[in-house]
């Protein structure tokens, strides 16, 4: 168990629809990442939080936004979304300051499926 | 920008052959490298890491993988695998230009054959 738990699990939906996934990182880490992982694509960076401010901004679709809140979870919106959206999704939590090396710590992923 | 080459994208091996899973980075200074592995409808678990110091580093179950400065390359190496070791395997590097986002490859599946 990492210590980063992600919810949903699964989701299906339809074209068209908004969905939000949350993810809640390890205890003490202000740092939460999201990756977006697919067949034709592999593993990419969405999108960096530290302390509740975007910190990095990787392959993130304009149609995709994501905020961290006071209490450190993360929220990853997806609107408008389109079949080429399926993929799992990942937040990933690290320590901080002098100690970042770029080890991540990774939740188990949601799973989003559009129809 | 830094990126990470995994040679194989699958591997198959029989139960208790060697197994070695190719990784190649691109950068020109000093970076950590990772090894991560990611079993079925699970999220990536880290396998080892190269921060600094002696060039090999090992896992806790067995896996080994070696820091190659000159030919950018941190392949991953096990002397005899498990079924249990049936997994994705992704290479990453972070560290380049003061980046400590990591970047990943494409990931490498073993199967371990009985």
């Amino acid at each position: 168990d990492s210590g980063v738990t992600q919810t949903p699990k699964h989701l299906i939906t339809a074209t068209g629809q908004r969905v939000t996934l949350r993810c809640s990182p390890r205890s003490g880490d202000l740092s939460v990442y999201w990756y977006q992982q697919s067949l034709d694509q592999g593993l990419q960076f969405l999108i960096q939080y530290y302390n509740g401010e975007e910190r990095a901004k990787g392959n993130i679709l304009e149609r995709f936004s994501a905020q961290q809140f006071p209490d450190l979870h993360s929220e990853l919106n997806l609107s408008s979304l389109e079949l080429g959206d399926s993929a799992l999704y990942f937040c990933a939590s690290s320590v901080q300051g002098a100690q970042n090396t770029g080890e991540l710590f990774f939740g188990e992923g949601s799973r989003l499926t559009v129809l | 920008a830094q990126s990470v080459t995994q040679l194989d994208s699958q591997v198959p091996v029989f139960e208790e052959a060697p197994v070695e899973l190719r990784c190649n980075y691109s950068s020109s200074v000093s970076v950590y490298l990772f090894w991560y592995v990611q079993y079925p409808n699970q999220g990536l678990q880290l396998l080892l890491k190269y921060l600094s110091g002696s060039t090999l580093v090992e896992s806790i179950n067995g896996f080994e993988a070696e820091f190659n400065k000159s030919q950018t390359s941190f392949h991953l190496r096990k002397p005899s695998v498990h079924i249990s070791d049936t997994a994705e395997y992704f290479c990453a590097v972070s560290g380049h230009r003061g980046s400590y986002i990591p970047t990943f490859g494409r990931g490498t599946s073993l199967i371990v054959h009985p």
